[in-house]
């Protein structure tokens, strides 16, 4: 994989369900991992950086998983609630020279209530 | 409160005519960076910087101009704006870049530009 990927595109959840998502990204020289909320009409916002081949990150009812040996990332949303309506964006950092993140588009979570 | 602040929020302008969008951070933050958000892209670096006098090309660099002559403001400058500019554009920045993106961006609040 030469991109980062995000499935799916969007998903649509009841509020008080659980829900996944996943981002795919180039294993190769990974460096990090990065997570972002995006809500309409505000700027990203940092959830969890990882770094770490196993590393589970929480904040809250959000959680990360990281596989940097397959080039995977999940996140959880424990009990939807509308306020996590966003977008939500992986990127990834690799030990080249660039010293830049590669973005996905991004899936986007809409909760009805 | 630590932010980074970008102005305008919202410019509409005409092809030609020369335009600096302002991105300013609190944080002493050495590393900031230039994105711009287009429906089903993603975002895509413009030009970011390591530190003052430090600044190098991102993805899609053509018809911008940066500078960093101090550590806290990263200006992006269009020379000679085409519609084909028009995008949503975010000003980021994080400390320690240089140990290979582990630390979080802060992202401002966008600059929406319309060029006519």
């Amino acid at each position: 994989i030469l991109n980062v990927e995000q499935s799916p595109q969007s998903l649509h959840v009841q509020e008080g369900d659980s829900t996944n998502f996943t981002c795919s990204f180039p294993s190769s020289n990974f460096y990090a991992l990065h997570w972002y909320r995006w809500e309409t009409a505000k700027s990203p916002e940092a959830l969890f950086v990882m770094t770490l081949n196993g590393d589970e990150k929480k904040k809250g009812r959000i959680s990360a998983t990281l596989n940097t040996k397959e080039g995977y990332s999940y996140l959880y949303i424990k009990g939807s609630q509308p306020e996590d309506s966003a977008t939500y964006l992986c990127a990834s950092g690799n030990a080249g020279n660039n010293r830049k993140l590669i973005w996905g588009l991004g899936t986007s979570l809409a909760v009805n209530p | 409160e630590a932010q980074v602040t970008q102005n305008p929020r919202y410019l509409i302008t005409v092809t030609g005519k020369k335009l600096t969008v302002t991105c300013s951070q609190n944080m002493n933050h050495e590393y900031m960076s230039w994105y711009r958000q287009d429906p089903g892209l993603g975002l895509r670096q413009i030009y970011y910087s390591m530190n003052v006098e430090v600044t190098d090309k991102g993805d899609v660099p053509e018809g911008y101009k940066v500078s960093r002559k101090e550590k806290r403001n990263f200006p992006l400058i269009l020379e000679s704006p085409s519609p084909n500019q028009t995008s949503l554009y975010f000003c980021a920045s994080s400390s320690s870049f240089g140990t290979y993106s582990n630390q979080p961006q802060h992202f401002g609040d966008g600059t929406r530009l319309s060029i006519l």
